[in-house]
């Protein structure tokens, strides 16, 4: 069980929008603690896609953006295309526990 | 460019003892905390440990404090993860990452990871 709740699974057509949710509590992002999204294709090592709550790697296409508000996160997808399958994990950093993951959300595109 | 590369895996028996390197390059590697985190299979992302820029500072999740040990050589580039009394539960593809921080103090987060190296721990 993870500290950071997030859905196991979200779906869309192609050119359709996602939004992945990541609660947390009062000792994460609840704290102020920032939070950072990370993809990962299949096969392959996680990729950072958005730090700081809201800012894009350079690279990063501005389909994928990232909002915080509160103990919560989200990450929006616009304009789902194929490869953008893969699992999405939200992490921030614990004031106990030190950095925390979600488990992981896996997109599929219909 | 920047990357970071991990060697070491393999399978061990329960109770033994394996290390863990990663070679950096394409960064001033003496001026970035350096992470450890595992995927145990068909799992997801577990934090293990981080330590200092210059190795003063170790800090170690609750599953492997006291059984791991995470260290530096700046002059090589090199971080390692000393992995003793393995147990089946370590088995995991573990990754290197450099840690990025941009306000002093601030945890910061994980950039670039390397291609992970496997552990198995079986019998």
């Amino acid at each position: 069980q993870s500290v950071l709740t997030q859905p196991p699974s979200v779906s869309g057509a192609p050119g359709q929008r996602v939004t992945i949710s990541c609660t947390g509590s009062s000792s994460n992002i609840g704290a102020g603690y920032d939070v950072q999204w990370y993809q990962q294709l299949p096969g392959t090592a996680p990729k950072v896609l958005i730090y700081g709550n809201n800012n894009r790697p350079s690279g990063v296409p501005d389909r994928f953006s990232g909002s915080k508000s509160g103990a919560s996160a989200s990450l929006a997808i616009t304009g789902l295309q194929a490869d953008d399958e893969a699992v999405y994990y939200c992490q921030s950093y614990d004031s106990s526990l030190r950095y925390v993951f979600g488990i992981g959300t896996k997109v599929t595109v219909l | 460019q920047v990357q970071v590369v991990e060697s070491g895996g393999g399978v061990v028996q329960p109770g033994r003892s394996l290390r863990l390197s990663c070679a950096a390059s394409g960064f001033p590697f003496t001026t970035y905390p350096m992470h450890w985190v595992r995927q145990a299979p068909g799992k997801g992302l577990e934090w293990v440990a981080i330590i200092s820029y210059d190795g003063s500072n170790k800090y170690y999740a609750d599953s492997v404090k006291g059984r791991f040990s995470i260290s530096r050589d700046n002059s090589k580039n090199t971080l390692y993860l000393q992995m003793n009394s393995l147990r089946a539960e370590d088995t995991a593809i573990y990754y290197c990452a450099r840690g990025v921080v941009v306000v002093a103090a601030a945890p910061g987060w994980f950039d670039p990871w390397g291609q992970g190296t496997l552990v198995t721990v079986s019998s």
